[in-house]
């Protein structure tokens, strides 16, 4: 079965820089988008980016725009989330999430906690 | 910058229907944007029910239904049960490679 796996979150200070990872498996990760998806603390989702399956023409949020990088290694089976300058308002729990066809999303990992506070 | 909206909070009674909407700020949803359709119980990863407008994820019972309502997309639960008390979000396709999710809306059954 399709599973996704994120790791990287912590504790960053403002300003600061850190990247997450999403482990896939269960699927072929070469054929599929995927997106980052962030929730804060008892707020809603915000999809923050996508990369197609072949890892050309990425798409972000205006939020994160210029700040964060999404990237792949299809070779690994990993999504990664470069995040830098990061803020406050970052603080959230960010989702890594598989395209599901259709402009929409598929299966959602678990998600790791990005704290960013001095 | 594109805002999707939602009702933040909707009441059922058990077995009961309810229909909940998703549009945007400004303008009209149409099947081009996708509507898709999340549900959310605390401390727990979302899971896709709908999708495409109206097609159920694998899995998902059929009281859950989706369709376009006037300018929104709409997720339909008819019969609702205890365990569909949660937050339902929408996420919509608004252009190339961009999309953008709802509020969400908290649904009590009582």
């Amino acid at each position: 079965q399709v599973q996704l796996v994120e790791s990287g979150g912590g504790v960053v200070q403002p300003g600061g820089s850190l990247r997450l990872s999403c482990a896939a498996s269960g699927f072929t990760f070469s054929n599929f988008g995927m997106h980052w998806v962030r929730q804060a603390p008892g707020k809603g989702l915000e999809w923050v980016a996508f990369i197609p399956y072949n890892g050309n023409n990425k798409y972000y949020a205006d939020s994160v725009k210029g700040r964060f990088s999404v990237s792949r290694d299809n070779s690994k089976n990993t999504l990664y989330l470069q995040m830098d300058s990061l803020r406050s308002e970052d603080t959230t729990v960010y989702f890594c999430v598989k395209d599901g066809g259709y402009f929409s999303f598929d299966h959602w990992g678990q998600g790791t906690l990005v704290t960013v506070s001095s | 910058q594109t805002v999707v909206t939602q009702e933040p909070s909707f009441s059922v009674s058990p077995e009961g229907t309810i229909t909940l909407t998703c549009g945007f700020s400004s303008g009209s949803v149409s099947n081009n944007n996708y509507p898709s359709w999340y549900q959310q119980t605390p401390g727990q990863a979302p899971r896709t029910l709908i999708y495409n407008t109206n097609t159920r994820s694998s899995g998902v019972p059929d009281r859950f239904s989706g369709s376009i309502l006037g300018n929104k997309a709409a997720l339909t639960i008819t019969g609702a049960q205890a365990d569909d008390e949660s937050n339902y979000y929408c996420a919509m396709y608004v252009r190339s490679g961009i999309w953008v999710i709802g509020g969400g809306t908290k649904v009590t059954v009582l």
